[in-house]
């Protein structure tokens, strides 16, 4: 069975960063892209980047390039997403994905 | 960026009704779209691959189809759970960008 399991929910301070994770089980990590997917509440699916485990190429979108950082472990199967310099407009669930299957969600409260 | 234009943002239709949602891209994407539904507090499901592939598991009643940049989802006859938000995804190029949702709810 695949599953990605996630990290807990987090509680942040303004201008702080945070790192999120998502281990992966029950396929070769390596063979899929790992995906991160924004959703504020009760709003839409915004797309932030991508990492490819094999050698940990990324590919943002233009307005995730300095907030968000992808890496992956091979050797843990765990991809992670740092945030830095949060702001308000931070606060939204956080999605890995490789689009077949979903991490189900971290959500990220930026509050003094 | 290729926009994807998703309508309608919002419907309500009865029980049984045929009900269908529409993604406009504006480039050409082939037929590199997937759509997904999420229900409340839930992470978002595959429902179609490639634009018309039905995903496994997912009931016969939902189907997709391509009209040049229109991309549809369609519900054959509604049932009760499949009260949810449809999204579109286009991955033929980055940044990869979804439509803006569809909530669909019950009458």
């Amino acid at each position: 069975e695949v599953l990605l399991q996630q990290s807990g929910a987090e509680l942040v301070r303004p201008g702080s960063s945070v790192k999120i994770s998502c281990k992966a089980s029950g396929y070769t990590f390596t063979d899929y892209y790992m995906h991160w997917v924004k959703q504020r509440p009760e709003q839409g699916l915004v797309w932030i980047g991508r990492i490819n485990p094999a050698n940990g190429n990324t590919v943002y979108a233009e307005k995730f390039k300095s907030k968000a950082t992808l890496t992956a472990d091979k050797s843990s199967n765990t991809a992670y997403m740092q945030l830095s310099s949060l702001t308000s407009e931070d606060t939204a669930t956080y999605f890995c994905t490789n689009f077949d299957y979903w991490g189900q969600g971290v959500m990220v409260t930026v509050s003094s | 960026d290729i926009q994807m234009t998703q309508s309608p943002s919002s419907m309500s239709a009865s029980l049984g009704d045929r009900v269908t949602i529409t993604c406009q891209a504006s480039q050409d994407i082939g037929n590199n779209l997937i759509w997904f539904q999420q229900k409340p507090g839930k992470s978002p499901r595959p429902m179609i691959y490639y634009a018309t592939n039905l995903a496994n598991g997912v009931p016969s009643r939902f189907s997709g189809s391509r009209s040049g940049s229109d991309y549809s989802l369609t519900i054959s006859s509604l049932e009760s759970e499949d009260m949810a938000d449809y999204h579109c995804l286009q991955y033929k190029q980055y940044p990869l960008t979804f439509g803006s949702g569809t909530k669909l709810e019950i009458k």
